[in-house]
This record gives C-alpha cells, structure tokens and sequence, in this order.
C-alpha cells in the first residue's frame, strides 16, 4: 500500500481567490497519478491522469503538475468560484489499483 | 457518458444481517472496484474485478466478498454486517484499453449498520 498524503486537509477562500494544493507520494515504480473532484451528493469525477514527469495539464481554471522524481504533484485553482467546493482526492498507482489519499476539502466563500 | 449505478442511495441494515450492493454500468468495462470512504481516510479499495467470474482483494477485504457473474454488474456482499461497516460504499468501472483511463464512480451507498 502506497503512502499518500494531501495537504492541507481543508481550506476556505474567497471567491476570486487563487489556491493550490498538494499529493505526496512515493517516488519509486511510479505509474500513473489521478487527480478526482468529488462534490457532495455528487459521485466523484475525474480531473486529470498525469503520467510523464514535468507534465502539466489544464482544464478551464484548473491545472495539475507532476514531479515523480521527488513523488509530489500540485492541483492549482485560478480565481476560484463557490462551484469549485468539493474534495480533491490525487490517487497515485498501477492500471490496477490506485492508493487514494484523504484529499483535500476546499470551499470558496462567496 | 458512462454510467455507473449503484442500486440504494442508503441503507440501513441490522447486525448479522447479509447485505448485497449492487452496481452496474453500461459501457463494457473490463475492472471494476469497490470502496469504501471513511471520514478522515482515503478511498480504500476492499475488492476488484478485472473480468467475469475473476476477483481480487483489495487492501481491506476482511468481511466482504463479491460476485461477477455478468460483466456488466459487480456486487459487494457483506456476508454478516457488522456496525463497523457502517460507511459509504463507491463503486467504480474503468476501460483498460487506454493506460492511463480514469475511474468512473457511482452516487455511492451510504449504508448504516445498527
């Protein structure tokens, strides 16, 4: 079983604000890395699957990099809008399984 | 869009009882997988299957097994619920003809064991 940790666990900005945060996980026979926004009541929805170090995707204001050299990968959120209140959950792993970490609860005030 | 079902939004059973959950989805994927999200935890992967009649554990089996009789449909059983299964279950499904695809998640079940 991996070791995934996402930090912080929670935070409140305000609309128009700017965030990130962060998935950490072991560096060694890395395959893929899952980024999900799981909003309540709602199921859990895939944002991003990132798999070459240095990779750097985009969707809307929402992008994700990835250094697997050192097993981190950050989720940025421009100018953030109260509909971006979810959970963020990074799921590092094989085609197979992924070892999800506890995610990261954001809420944007309006 | 896939679609992944799950059968009972909650649920609430009692101790000893034999709960089945249901899921199915619709676009001939090869894995499917259940998990359980507690507070303060991660996803954690209690059992999956990548064909029919083909299962693995996942990392916290114990107490749970499951069916794959048709490719479509994948079912948890909880063979005699316990009130520390009391959580939401997630069902997810995955294409493996492309690497890297993502999951796709069922509503989840919210069970509740008394």
């Amino acid at each position: 079983i991996l070791n995934v940790e996402q930090s912080p666990q929670s935070l409140h900005v305000q609309e128009g604000d700017s965030t990130n945060f962060t998935c950490s996980f072991p560096s060694s026979n890395f395959y893929a890395l899952h980024w999900y926004r799981w909003e309540t009541a709602k199921s859990p929805e895939a944002l991003f699957v990132m798999t070459l170090n240095g990779d750097e995707k985009k969707k809307g204001r929402i992008s994700a990099t990835l250094n697997t050299k050192e097993g981190y990968s950050y989720l940025y959120i421009k100018g953030s809008q109260p509909e971006d209140s979810a959970t963020y959950l990074c799921a590092p792993g094989s085609a197979r399984q992924l070892t999800f970490g506890s995610g990261t609860q954001l809420t944007v005030l309006p | 869009d896939v679609k992944v079902t799950q059968s009972s939004r909650y649920l609430v059973k009692r101790t000893g009882e034999k709960v089945f959950l249901e899921c199915v989805q619709d676009m001939d994927h090869e894995n499917m997988f259940w998990y359980r999200q507690d507070p303060g935890l991660g996803l954690r992967l209690i059992y999956f299957s990548y064909d029919v009649k083909m299962k693995e554990k996942g990392d916290i089996p114990e107490g749970y097994s499951v069916s794959r009789e048709k490719k479509e449909r994948f079912s948890l059983i909880l063979e005699s619920a316990s009130t520390n299964q009391t959580s939401m279950y997630l069902c997810a499904s995955r294409d493996l003809t492309g690497d890297y695809s993502p999951l796709h998640f069922g509503n989840g079940t919210r069970l509740t064991v008394t």
